[in-house]
């Protein structure tokens, strides 16, 4: 069974451009999450969806970031314009609702995406 | 304020030997607590979880302990191997799905 897959691995940008991400969770699995990762840190939530809806966004900034799962499956998670300080790593995990409460339920993470902003 | 603090930062150890990580955390309300090891340019993996009932839960050579009435757990890690090389994150998750994530133990394993 694939994991989590996001894409693209790497990134490089000049500083003021547009930049997105991309993750496929696990099939099947209704809840996503992106979190941002700086090096020797623990990550950060970003954004949680439960299908197609954004139940946690408190952690987003978002004037300069955007999210969204259009059909409760993939997500794009957006940066316009970045800036210095966004050069890190970013996760997208998900997880299965499976009829335990939900915060039992195992988040699987991707790989990340590591951006570079100069 | 919650917060997930772990200890050492850092740590390096010969291969075969023993270790033990430290968290301690002041999050509530406690649902449950993980750990995760998460090697370099990869994703969080989890080893182990335990609700506020378990003490103790093991995963091959990872055992972690949890006392809820100090708000400490440990990773327990026997006859190390190089594979164990990564960092190891210790988070604590709410009855809200809230997660807090510590900034891990860095742990080298040489030959």
């Amino acid at each position: 069974e694939a994991g989590v897959v996001q894409s693209p691995r790497y990134k490089i940008i000049e500083k003021k451009q547009p930049v997105a991400f991309w993750c496929n969770p696990i099939s099947g699995h209704n809840t996503l999450y992106w979190y941002l990762q700086n090096l020797g840190q623990g990550p950060e939530l970003l954004i949680r969806y439960e299908n197609e809806e954004a139940v946690d966004d408190s952690q987003l900034p978002k004037d300069r970031f955007s999210a969204e799962r259009l059909k409760g499956v993939d997500s794009t998670l957006k940066i316009q314009p970045a800036e210095l300080g966004d050069s890190a790593v970013y996760l997208c995990a998900s997880s299965l609702s499976s009829g335990k409460r939900v915060e039992y339920n195992e988040q699987f993470f991707g790989p990340g995406t590591r951006l570079t902003v100069l | 304020k919650n917060q997930v603090e772990q200890s050492p930062q850092s740590l390096i150890i010969l291969e075969g030997k023993n270790c033990t990580l430290q968290c301690n955390y002041t999050v509530s309300p406690f649902s449950n607590l993980r750990w995760y090891k998460q090697d370099t340019g990869r994703g969080p993996v989890s080893l182990t979880i335990m609700t506020f009932s378990e003490n103790t839960k093991s995963n091959g050579r990872y055992t972690a302990t949890l006392d809820a009435d100090t708000k400490q757990s440990s990773l327990h890690i026997t006859a190390s191997q190089l594979s164990d090389s990564a960092s190891y994150i210790c988070v604590v998750i709410t009855g809200a799905n809230n997660l807090f994530f510590g900034t891990g133990t860095r742990l080298t394993v040489i030959p």
